[in-house]
């Protein structure tokens, strides 16, 4: 059962565009939604992380829109940048509990 | 201060092996969590500990798998008599525990089985 959907696979965004990367998920009980940002030969490194009571937070270049009746929430990378070029995981979880991780989006930024 | 940090950072091993995995997480965090990552996956939970006490390990793919944390700091994932389906990137994570839920993650383990 995979409990945070994600979409797409993969998105390839010309420099100084908007990526845009969705997630839905299952689980209620769900109170903590971050987004990680992985590069090739590192862990996961925490980007912006939300919680349901919040229906936006931005963070620079970096906002999670979240609508919880729809049990959907996104990440928006505004002027992407060629630094930007990564995989990203959103996520859900309980307080100081397992994360549940989607299966990942290649961002590549084309210079 | 340092972050979390993992040993070794690849390992190669004969199926049949037993490996051992190294986690040593920032000072003073309470909560420690192991992750199995297949290639072009997300990671996938295996166990957690707070402080000594493993309070979750029904992410363990086997009873071959087996993880400690015997003085509330430093911790071990073994995993016994490997098979190829355990070549992974084994990550470790960890937190202040409470309400503060933030990870953070070490660079992970590459295990090939050969």
């Amino acid at each position: 059962q995979q409990q945070v959907k994600q979409s797409p696979q993969s998105l390839i965004v010309q420099k100084g565009g908007i990526s845009i990367i969705n997630c839905a998920y299952e689980n209620t009980a769900f109170d903590y939604f971050p987004w990680y940002q992985q590069f090739p030969g590192k862990g996961p490194a925490l980007l912006i992380a939300i919680r349901p009571d919040v229906s936006e937070k931005k963070e620079g270049r970096f906002t999670i829109s979240f609508n919880k009746s729809a049990k959907q929430f996104s990440l928006h990378i505004m002027d992407s940048q060629p630094g930007d070029s990564a995989t990203y995981f959103c996520a859900g979880a309980n307080r100081d509990d397992k994360i549940i991780f989607g299966k990942g989006t290649r961002l590549h930024i084309l210079p | 201060g340092a972050g979390v940090s993992q040993s070794p950072r690849y390992k190669v091993a004969k199926r049949g092996q037993d490996v051992a995995l190294r986690c040593d997480p920032i000072s003073g965090h309470v909560s420690l969590f192991w992750y199995q990552q297949a290639l072009g996956q997300g990671p996938e939970f295996l166990t957690y500990f707070q402080n000594e006490a493993q309070l979750d390990k029904s992410g363990l793919p086997s009873d071959r798998f087996f993880a400690e944390r015997p003085e509330g700091s430093v911790s071990t994932l073994k995993i016994q008599r490997t098979q190829q389906e355990d070549s992974a990137v084994y990550l470790c994570a960890s937190s202040l525990g409470g309400e503060g839920n933030e990870q953070y993650f070490g660079p992970g383990t590459r295990l090939t089985v050969t």
